[in-house]
């Protein structure tokens, strides 16, 4: 089956504007979550949504958004980029939330969406 | 959350074990050990979960020892493909549901011929 699938793969924008990214998760799986990674933070948690609506959030400025439609796929803004926005951008999938315990940690994620700030 | 301390990173060579030990002592109760694998550019890619003892598939093992507080990943006979960051991860659901992972650092293995 598919795997999760993140558009668009590398864009660049200049600092003020905004940014939208898309992702598609596994065909079946409701919860869509989203990480920041760079190279002098890792990977930071960004926000997760499970049913249209966003459950848990990491410590990221109100700049950062996001919604979940109600196929799981699921957006994420930027707005006013900054240069210190630039990082990959990932989105993982997960089954469902009935996998409390064991599959709470088995995410699926997809290649990214490079983010170059000028 | 769980945090987790991982090496840096680790050397090894082809056709080499390799053991990544992870800590974590402020495991709960409830919390999985989850060990991800990723290639630069690429997203993370699940390599194996364990909560206790020993789990086996065809990639990897996981040691659990009885407390809990450390786990080591183990990679046998490595080849070259093989070399990327490895994360260890600790946690399960939320109250409320859902989970925040949070991703340490990682271990860069880097394999040599």
């Amino acid at each position: 089956k598919a795997g999760v699938t993140q558009t668009p793969r590398y864009l660049i924008k200049t600092r003020g504007q905004q940014v939208t990214l898309s992702c598609s998760p596994i065909s079946g799986h409701r919860s869509v979550s989203w990480y920041q990674q760079t190279p002098g933070q890792g990977l930071q948690f960004l926000f997760e949504y499970f049913s249209e609506t966003q459950r848990n959030k990491g410590n990221f400025p109100g700049r950062f958004s996001g919604r979940q439609f109600s196929n799981s796929r699921s957006e994420m803004n930027v707005s006013t980029l900054e240069l210190g926005d630039s990082a990959l951008y990932l989105c993982a999938s997960k089954r469902r939330d009935s996998e409390r315990f064991s599959g709470a940690n088995v995410l699926t994620f997809g290649a990214g969406s490079r983010l170059t700030v000028l | 959350l769980a945090k987790t301390t991982q090496p840096i990173s680790m050397d090894s060579y082809e056709g080499q074990e390799v053991n990544i030990t992870c800590s974590h002592n402020n495991i709960a109760t409830n919390d999985y050990i989850t060990w991800y694998q990723q290639f630069p550019s690429q997203g993370p890619r699940f390599i194996i979960q364990g909560y206790k003892t020993k789990v086996t598939n065809e990639v990897a093992s996981l040691f659990i020892p009885a407390d809990r507080k450390s786990s080591t990943l183990s990679l046998p006979r490595v080849s070259l493909s093989d070399t990327a960051v490895y994360y260890c991860l600790v946690g399960g659901v939320l109250t409320g549901g859902g989970n925040k992972l949070t991703f340490g650092t990682g271990t860069q293995l880097k394999v040599e011929l």
